[in-house]
């Protein structure tokens, strides 16, 4: 079946600008994760979905960042007011028997 | 909390030589513990995982990797590498309870020469 997506692959954005994110979970999938992979960094977490519920928020960076996952199944990652050092690959992925799936994350350039 | 030391930035290998890969881990209890591989413009691939059980695990593409313990370690392995492996390897652990919060390393970029 279909792995994980996420669109846009790629999103440029000026500084100051709100983006959203998404991720396309594999169906059926209960757990949702986001991370935040800076260039030459390993990815860091983000935040956690349980279902629609946000279970664990405490690797969002500031306020700026907020997810949802409204009927539990896609995803979206906001970032109100992008400041450069928000550049970076977002990752998602979605878990099941404790194996996460990752999709191929979206590069966002901010300038 | 659970942290992860990779402390090779980047190893050269020759194609055909084996390779290992340093992981060692800082947690509390039994962790879970894993090898991803990204290749650029990629998303992260799953190599092999512990949970429990058989200290050795073999993973995809002729991987294994061996969870020592008394080391907090978790090396991985290849008898003959292959130019196609040129990619960064990253070892993570996750807590062995929970929703399972996983903690990567900073990575290891492998450069296979011929």
């Amino acid at each position: 079946g279909a792995g994980v997506s996420q669109s846009p692959r790629y999103k440029v954005a000026k500084r100051g600008q709100d983006v959203a994110l998404r991720c396309d979970p594999i169906s059926g999938h209960v757990s949702l994760f986001w991370y935040q992979q800076a260039l030459g960094q390993g990815p860091e977490f983000l935040t956690y979905f349980q279902n629609e519920a946000q279970l664990d928020k405490s690797g969002l960076p500031s306020d700026r960042f907020f997810a949802e996952r409204p009927e539990g199944s896609v995803s979206t990652l906001k970032i109100q007011r992008t400041q450069q050092e928000d550049s970076a690959v977002y990752l998602c992925a979605s878990s099941h028997n404790n194996e996460q799936f990752f999709g191929p994350g979206t590069r966002l350039t901010v300038l | 909390a659970q942290s992860v030391t990779q402390p090779d930035i980047h190893i050269t290998v020759s194609e055909g030589a084996s390779l290992e890969l340093r992981c060692n881990y800082s947690y509390g209890a039994t962790p879970y513990l894993f090898w991803y591989v990204q290749s650029p413009g990629q998303g992260l691939q799953l190599l092999l995982k512990y949970f429990s059980g058989d200290t050795l695990v073999q993973g995809i593409k002729g991987f294994e990797a061996e969870f020592k313990r008394s080391q907090s370690s978790f090396n991985l392995r290849k008898p003959s590498v292959h130019w196609s492996d040129a990619a960064e390897y990253f070892c993570a652990v996750a807590t062995s309870g929970g929703y399972q919060k996983v903690t990567f390393g900073t990575g290891t970029k492998l450069q296979v020469i011929p």
